[in-house]
């Protein structure tokens, strides 16, 4: 398969409780990322790593955390969900280097109530 | 950062018939141009990149331009068929390292049989 992925695939929630979506990746490559996608916005970059404990925030990144323990591993953490965060999320990875190119995660389709 | 602007928002074509796909970019040190594709329900796949130090390339009925003067890139593709409706998503990397990518809004692209 792509080498990566995420779990869980669908989740409800109710506003204010915390959430932890998780991207996992067998390719071993050093870039990871986590975008949100909402029609009309494309897929917009929440925060990204860019090596073990190698963080960084992206544009949308206010409510989010992320944390990178390992390389294949890559955390992010609604602190307190709100409905604007109901969204479908996906993580990418990439190899770095001359190689840009993104490989996707099957996303997850997060609702809060 | 980058911002990317991508037009049309929808595009419906008859089968065998041309179908292109324009984004702007705004930050000229962006170096590296990839357009995905992301069927109903699942993750968006690159289909095609092209790189500033080339102004065209081609992948048998797709093809990319790119001119970096007026900062445009286009999607081209020929001979459209049922399958390739889909949503289109063009992206660029700003100047910036870590690869991040910026994408532009997303095209609804509609073939007709």
């Amino acid at each position: 398969d792509a080498g990566i992925t995420q779990s869980p695939r669908h989740k409800v929630t109710e506003t204010g409780t915390p959430v932890t979506l998780r991207c996992h990746q067998t390719e071993n490559h050093r870039y990871m990322y986590w975008y949100r996608q909402d029609p009309g916005h494309g897929l917009r970059l929440i925060h990204y790593s860019y090596g073990v404990k190698d963080t960084d925030k992206g544009e949308v990144s206010d409510g989010y955390s992320v944390s990178r323990s390992k390389t294949e591993d890559f955390l992010l953490t609604l602190e307190s969900a709100t409905s604007s965060q109901t969204s479908v999320y996906f993580c990418a990875i990439s190899e770095g280097g001359q190689n840009y190119g993104y490989t996707f995660g099957s996303g997850t389709r997060l609702t809060v109530v | 950062g980058e911002n990317v602007e991508q037009h049309p928002s929808t595009l419906s074509v008859q089968e065998g018939d041309s179908a292109v796909i324009k984004c702007t970019y705004s930050d000229s040190a962006s170096n590296y141009f990839p357009w995905y594709k992301q069927e109903l329900g699942k993750r968006p796949q690159l289909i095609i990149d092209i790189r500033s130090n080339v102004g065209e390339k081609k992948d048998q009925r797709i093809a990319v331009t790119l001119n970096k003067t007026a900062k445009h890139f286009s999607l081209h593709i020929t001979e459209t068929q049922p399958e390739d409706s889909a949503v289109y998503f063009c992206a660029a990397t700003g100047g910036t390292s870590y690869g991040k990518l910026t994408f532009g809004q997303g095209t609804i692209l509609t073939v007709h049989p």
